[in-house]
């Protein structure tokens, strides 16, 4: 069973618009925690965020917000004011408690277009 | 700063050879792992290591083996390649997040078997 759900493949928009990406994730687990990872055209995996699953405080860096709600099983991310430099990848992952918070599961990720 | 290096970043195989990608960190991590990225599937975990000596299977393991000798290496072997394995493959390396660390990716490795 998919743990991490993507359910956008693709977004594209134009440069200065907002874009939220939907993440749902499953697990019985009452200890978890969740990733967003950025993959730029040049391949590498960039580090955006972690979250824990005891704390739903929403967060904020620059432009960039998460919004954690657990009644929900979601984990979105908005980009605010979009630039052409946001264009990647965006994936989703889930890290579950027990020992095992070492291993993740991804989403299949989003694709991310802004045009100039 | 080299965090988690990966050799080689770009192979060509032919059908049958064997190769290993390597994996080295310098952090001191005791966990280690190898993803394979297929389009539109995300990442998905092949093999991953507690520790020196020990190694377990993840969720897509045939045709690759790895060891883990020392803490800061991992290798993966591809025994003997298949045009399936194309795939970019990820090292991660991390302790455990509940002291809240996170999860660090080498750069990736292309691999394309023809």
């Amino acid at each position: 069973a998919q743990k991490v759900t993507q359910a956008q493949t693709e977004i594209s928009v134009v440069e200065k618009e907002d874009v939220t990406l939907d993440c749902v994730y499953e697990t019985r687990d009452t200890t978890y925690y969740l990733f967003w990872y950025k993959q730029p055209p040049s391949g590498e995996l960039v580090f955006l965020i972690r979250r824990n699953s005891f704390d739903e405080q929403n967060e904020i860096s620059g432009r960039y917000s998460w919004n954690f709600q657990k009644s929900t099983s979601s984990f979105n991310f908005t980009i605010t004011a979009s630039q052409v430099v946001d264009s990647a990848v965006y994936f989703c992952a889930l890290s579950e408690g027990r020992g095992d918070d070492y291993k993740l599961s991804f989403g299949a990720g989003t694709t991310v277009t802004v045009r100039a | 700063n080299a965090g988690v290096t990966q050799t080689p970043k770009f192979q060509v195989l032919k059908t049958g050879q064997s190769m290993t990608l390597q994996c080295a960190q310098d952090m001191n991590h005791e966990y280690m792992s190898w993803y394979r990225q297929d389009p539109g599937m995300g990442l998905r975990l092949i093999h991953y290591s507690v520790g020196a000596g020990i190694t377990d299977q993840g969720e897509v393991p045939n045709g690759y083996n790895v060891s883990r000798s020392t803490t800061e290496d991992f290798p993966l072997r591809l025994l003997s390649a298949a045009p399936s394995q194309t795939s970019v493959y990820f090292c991660a390396s991390s302790r455990g997040l509940s002291s809240g660390n996170t999860i660090y990716f080498g750069e990736g490795s292309w691999l394309t078997v023809v």
